[in-house]
């Protein structure tokens, strides 16, 4: 079974600074996914990657796979994304595989 | 489109109840899982279907919990009989093949308290 580590566990910053979140897993992987979890409970895919970098307006996520960590970075943070952010990969490394999920990084952005 | 939908989205009952949880996923997903989350230990898998078959039960904690996926737009977790422990926040997700890259859509979870 895959384990995932995520940190920092919580993470209070002011509206515009720049956040990084990070992540490992111990078995190689197909594909990693970032999740955001807002207090209403409802989760989102935010990205799902195999390699390099992607970028959604002010969310980027990159990957090593050779090191097997990700990181989740907000540009010009903003109190809406006030949120749990969690890392998923897949159970035993596999691409069609359930997901086993870190703790979650608990964001939130003052004004 | 309609997402993932789950109901109930609250339940209450009292121990030794048989609870029902009920997951319509996207139309055309073919695959299907439950996960739950509780504040001691996040977010678990508990069973993926694809195609309407069990893939992966390992992760269903005892032969309390059941699941069964008669087609391809129902799916239901069933608990018989309930305990306390049992409370938790159970989410439905679904996805095309995850192996070429597809994302799982999750369903707005089914809080559950057992007393």
């Amino acid at each position: 079974k895959n384990e995932v580590e995520q940190s920092p566990q919580n993470l209070t910053a002011q509206e515009g600074e720049f956040i990084t979140i990070n992540c490992s897993y111990s078995v190689g992987i197909s594909a990693l996914h970032w999740l955001q979890q807002h207090p209403g409970g409802g989760i989102v895919s935010l990205f799902m990657l195999s390699s390099g970098k992607k970028k959604h307006g002010r969310l980027i996520a990159t990957i090593n796979i050779q090191e097997k960590h990700s990181s989740l970075h907000i540009t010009a943070s903003h109190p809406r994304d006030s949120a749990v952010y969690i890392c998923a990969v897949p159970y035993s490394g596999g691409g069609a595989d359930g997901l086993t999920f870190g703790k979650g990084t608990h964001l939130i952005i003052q004004p | 489109d309609a997402g993932v939908i789950q109901s109930p989205r609250h339940e209450v009952t009292e121990m030794g109840q048989e609870v029902t949880l009920r997951c319509k996923p996207i139309s055309g997903h073919d695959y299907l899982f439950w996960y739950r989350q509780t504040m001691m230990r996040g977010l678990e898998l508990l069973i993926y279907f694809n195609n309407n078959v069990p893939i992966d039960d390992s992760g269903m904690p005892e032969d309390r919990f059941s699941a069964k996926m008669p087609n391809a737009s129902f799916s239901t977790l069933k608990i018989q009989p309930s305990e306390p422990r049992d409370s938790a926040v159970y989410f439905c997700a679904s996805s095309l093949s995850p192996d070429i890259g597809q994302p799982q859509h999750f369903g707005d979870g089914t809080r559950l308290s057992i007393l």
